[in-house]
């Protein structure tokens, strides 16, 4: 089974501000396939980006990923008050795993 | 536009059964897997099963086989979760989810509680 671990477990940040989120494998990942969702409180999940890299139609490009093999990064260019939430990363290259979880809260 | 609408989530005692089932429309559903997720209360997301769209490949998680089924029927547009010998680790809201890119749309999620 691969292992995703996600780090850091919380980011406390302010509104316009970068967010950085990391998502890493414990055995790489079969054709960069990692998605990252974004969850906020009392919704279901969203996609944000698969493939590592594309964004999910609808998304707006403050959003990136990036990343192959077992180290995956999603980038939040400025914060917006949506974007106060939970991320997690999947990887369906072999089987399917989520990763933790990291939550972006206000700071 | 694309819909899904799970129900059938409860209160049930352990060792107890329970059938979820998500209505899909606004898309060809016989042309996509669709996938069952779940998120226990305060946790994470864990994946349980998915099917394909003729059935032809169908995936469980560990945590569920032997316990749980996933089945289809595309007539009625609709994917079924059986769940059987229930246990309190089982309580969670429980997703249903197109599988495309991966996971594009999801359902609002049905609360199963396990408890005596």
């Amino acid at each position: 089974e691969i292992v995703l671990t996600q780090s850091p477990g919380t980011l406390s940040l302010s509104p316009g501000d970068r967010a950085t989120l990391s998502c890493r494998a414990s055995q790489s990942v079969a054709n960069n396939y990692l998605a990252w969702f974004r969850q906020n409180r009392g919704q279901a999940p969203r996609l944000l980006i698969s493939g590592a890299s594309t964004r999910a139609t609808g998304i707006p490009d403050r959003f990136s990923g990036s990343g192959s093999g077992t180290d995956f990064t999603l980038t939040i260019s400025r914060l917006e008050p949506e974007d106060f939430a939970v991320y997690y990363c999947l990887q369906h290259g072999f089987s399917w795993t989520f990763g933790q979880g990291t939550k972006v809260e206000i700071k | 536009q694309v819909q899904l609408v799970e129900s059938g989530g409860g209160l049930v005692k352990p060792g107890g059964s329970l059938r979820l089932s998500c209505a899909a429309s606004g898309f060809k559903f016989s042309d996509y897997y669709m996938a069952w997720i779940r998120q226990a209360p305060g946790k994470g997301l864990e994946w349980v099963a998915f099917i394909s769209g003729l059935d032809s490949a169908i995936h469980y998680a560990d945590s569920v086989k032997g316990r749980f089924t996933i089945s289809r029927d595309n007539d009625k547009r609709s994917v079924y979760l059986q769940m059987n010998s229930l246990r309190d680790e089982d309580t969670a809201v429980y997703y249903c989810a197109r599988w495309s890119q991966p996971l594009d749309y999801w359902g609002q999620g049905i609360l199963v509680t396990v408890s005596s």
